[in-house]
């Protein structure tokens, strides 16, 4: 069955970059497109960005624009997100979700826990 | 960017009472809107996608309508299970911006 695994916790300083990674099972991976979305704590779902697992084609939220790169390996089938100066309010649950152009985003990784503090 | 505003922020109902939650975007989006039911300690999951369409497993209690501008997703007996935020997202245009949620609990 499909599933998204992404990679483990994360403690980072102020100022430095985090890579997360989502590495995905049981479907074509270049036949869909893949997201990143993150909940910081006390707050709601915030979209960050999507490529194409096609062309590596990518739309990133104007927020992130010059911080956030979102690639893929498809030899490995595995999305990857990295953030870089990081600040104390990055802290949050990353998701990478599987993006279907019609249905939305079909299925989610278990999320990643990522906190910032010096 | 589209915002996307839900309402009411809270909701607290007995089992068995009907839940309609609304959302609004701040431009026309068609039907391209997908609800999702986040519960505490698991990732989202996709419940309606194009408005008004069940995705797997979605039970048939919940019903997504509306179009352009105005969207409900109403449940239309509520279980004990259903406690969850629930968040709405515009698929129209990037940035695929969410809601802020909604959360339901039972009284």
């Amino acid at each position: 069955q499909v599933q998204l695994v992404q990679s483990g916790a994360e403690v980072k300083k102020p100022g430095a970059s985090v890579r997360l990674s989502c590495k995905t099972f049981g479907y074509t991976f270049t036949k869909y497109g893949l997201s990143w979305v993150r909940q910081a704590p006390g707050q709601g779902l915030e979209w960050m960005g999507w490529i194409s697992a096609y062309n590596g084609d990518t739309n990133y939220a104007q927020k992130f624009q010059g911080r956030v790169t979102i690639t893929t390996d498809t030899s490995t089938s595995t999305l990857f997100l990295e953030l870089r100066r990081l600040r104390s309010d990055d802290t949050a649950v990353y998701y990478c979700a599987r993006d279907d152009s019609w249905y939305g985003h079909d299925q989610w990784g278990q999320g990643t826990l990522v906190i910032v503090s010096s | 960017e589209i915002v996307i505003t839900q309402s009411p922020a809270t909701l607290s109902l007995s089992p068995g009472e009907r839940a309609t939650l609304s959302c609004r975007a701040s431009q026309t989006i068609d039907t391209q809107l997908a609800w999702y039911q986040h519960k505490t300690g698991q990732p989202p999951r996709l419940l309606i996608y194009d408005a008004s369409n069940r995705a797997t497993g979605t039970p048939a209690r919940f019903r997504g309508g509306g179009s352009g501008t105005d969207f409900t997703l109403t449940i239309s007996s509520l279980e004990p299970e259903d406690v969850a935020v629930y968040y709405c997202q515009q698929r129209s245009i990037w940035p695929n911006t969410f809601g802020q949620g909604t959360k339901v609990e039972i009284k």
